[in-house]
């Protein structure tokens, strides 16, 4: 059963902290996304990486950075956490478009981060 | 920018009624039109998806309706199941372009009240 994991379902944090919040496939997928999930606003695309080592900015990557050093893995870091960061994060993977079984986003099960 | 508009933003059905969700597009250059369907608690999951050669994609109860030249598509899910409450997010790409991302909509909320 394909999956993407979250490494944390709940996370509560200090202003001002470093927060990391991983997140892994195991579909071999190309291209991985963390967005936030927030009532009313929808989904919202913080940062994606479409390979190794690369990164490309979201609609509201102001806070955040990102990191991925192997295909399976990328990486959310709230630099200094802030109380307006309090969401539900939610990483997705996808193969390339055009590919055989291009299902579109597979999503992990989020993490709702609390700063206080 | 919203390049992908959905309505309502909260549904109220009963049970065995149906359920409409309505999206509307922009980028004529979209072509593949996914629908995300989203427990509490959950990521969301992909329930079902159209590309514009065809005007209805069916499985099981759920339908998509697409109109090309109003730009517009429609989930519907008939004979609706307090299971079927959940949060659903229409989503548009644009494949030709090599672009890896979907455009969401901002999400239905739909409660199936027995």
């Amino acid at each position: 059963d394909v999956k993407v994991t979250q490494s944390s379902r709940y996370l509560v944090k200090r202003t001002g902290e470093k927060v990391f919040l991983e997140c892994v496939q195991d579909m071999d997928h190309e291209n991985m996304f963390w967005y936030r999930q927030d009532p009313g606003l929808g989904l919202r695309l913080i940062y994606f990486s479409y390979d190794v080592k690369m990164k490309e900015k979201g609609d509201i990557p102001e806070g955040y950075s990102v990191s991925r050093e192997k295909k399976e893995r990328f990486s959310l870091i709230l630099e200094s956490a802030s109380t307006n960061q309090t969401s539900m994060y939610l990483c997705a993977s996808s193969s390339r478009p055009g590919r055989p079984f291009d299902y579109g986003y597979t999503f992990g099960s989020g993490t709702r981060l609390t700063v206080v | 920018q919203q390049q992908v508009k959905q309505s309502p933003q909260s549904l109220i059905v009963q049970k065995g009624g149906i359920s409409i969700i309505n999206c509307a597009y922009e980028n004529t250059a979209f072509d593949y039109f996914p629908w995300y369907q989203q427990f509490p608690g959950k990521g969301p999951a992909l329930l079902i998806a159209i590309r514009p050669d065809v005007s209805e994609k069916k499985e099981g109860r759920f339908t998509i309706s697409f109109n090309k030249s109003a730009k517009q598509f429609s989930l519907h899910i008939m004979d609706s199941q307090p299971g079927d409450s959940a949060t659903y997010f229409c989503a548009a790409r644009e494949t030709g372009a090599g672009s890896y991302q979907l455009t969401f909509g901002k999400g239905t909320k739909l409660s199936v009240i027995p």
